[in-house]
């Protein structure tokens, strides 16, 4: 099993522009979460799902977008790029469907100038 | 929101030291888990206390889980270079929502 795997590894990105972070697993997951981690601010949750076809905001959802089409994917949608969006961005899933022993994807470190 | 504190926010030790880290939360916590983090890497599930009172232990790792359920700790017995990273925690707000602490990194010195 290749686990969580996000890509790309690194971002740089323009103010107002928009993309795509991907996120996939392998494990059959029902639950995927995106987190954002900021020096000295550990981590915080963006959105998250429960299966396919559900999602929800968590503490920082502004400015994202998620969808889950399927049980595999779990991309993130940045709209229109911040500098505020400055950050380390780590997908994550768990077996149960509670955030329980949760898996965390490499991350992608993502830059908005 | 619900919040969880972790404390101290750095550690520096010596090889062979002991080390502590603690999570303390104003409301009763369901569960708690605990994520090891090292430099330039993601999160690693260590593990999740559940029961008041609870300890459990991993080689030179012993974590534990207040009587009241509003704190834990997680203590590390005669560090080693390979201990260096960040410790966090983590709780679950009820339903789907997970807070993490801020974190303890913990640096050693060989």
């Amino acid at each position: 099993n290749a686990g969580v795997t996000q890509t790309p590894k690194f971002q740089v990105l323009k103010t107002g522009q928009s993309m795509t972070l991907q996120c996939a697993q392998d494990m059959n997951h029902e639950y995927m979460s995106w987190y954002r981690q900021d020096p000295g601010m550990g981590l915080r949750l963006i959105h998250y799902s429960v299966g396919a076809g559900i999602t929800d905001q968590g503490e920082v959802p502004n400015g994202y977008n998620v969808s889950r089409s399927t049980t595999e994917d779990f991309p993130l949608r940045l709209l229109s790029a911040a500098p505020s969006q400055t950050s380390v961005y780590f997908c994550a899933s768990s077996l149960s469907g509670d955030p329980h022993e949760q898996y965390f994807g490499p991350g992608t470190r993502l830059t908005v100038t | 929101g619900q919040q969880v504190m972790q404390i101290p926010q750095y550690q520096h030790v010596q090889e062979g030291e002991d080390f502590t880290t603690y999570c303390n939360s104003s409301t009763t916590l369901s569960n708690i888990q605990w994520y090891k983090q090292r430099p330039g890497g993601h999160p690693v599930f260590l593990i999740q206390l559940v029961k008041s009172g609870e300890v459990k232990k991993q080689k030179r790792l012993t974590f534990q889980f207040g009587e009241a359920k509003k704190n834990s700790s997680l203590h590390i017995t005669a560090t080693q270079t390979t201990d260096v990273g960040t410790y966090f925690c983590a709780v679950n707000t009820g339903g789907f929502k997970t807070i993490f602490g801020a974190g303890t990194r913990l640096f050693v010195k060989a």
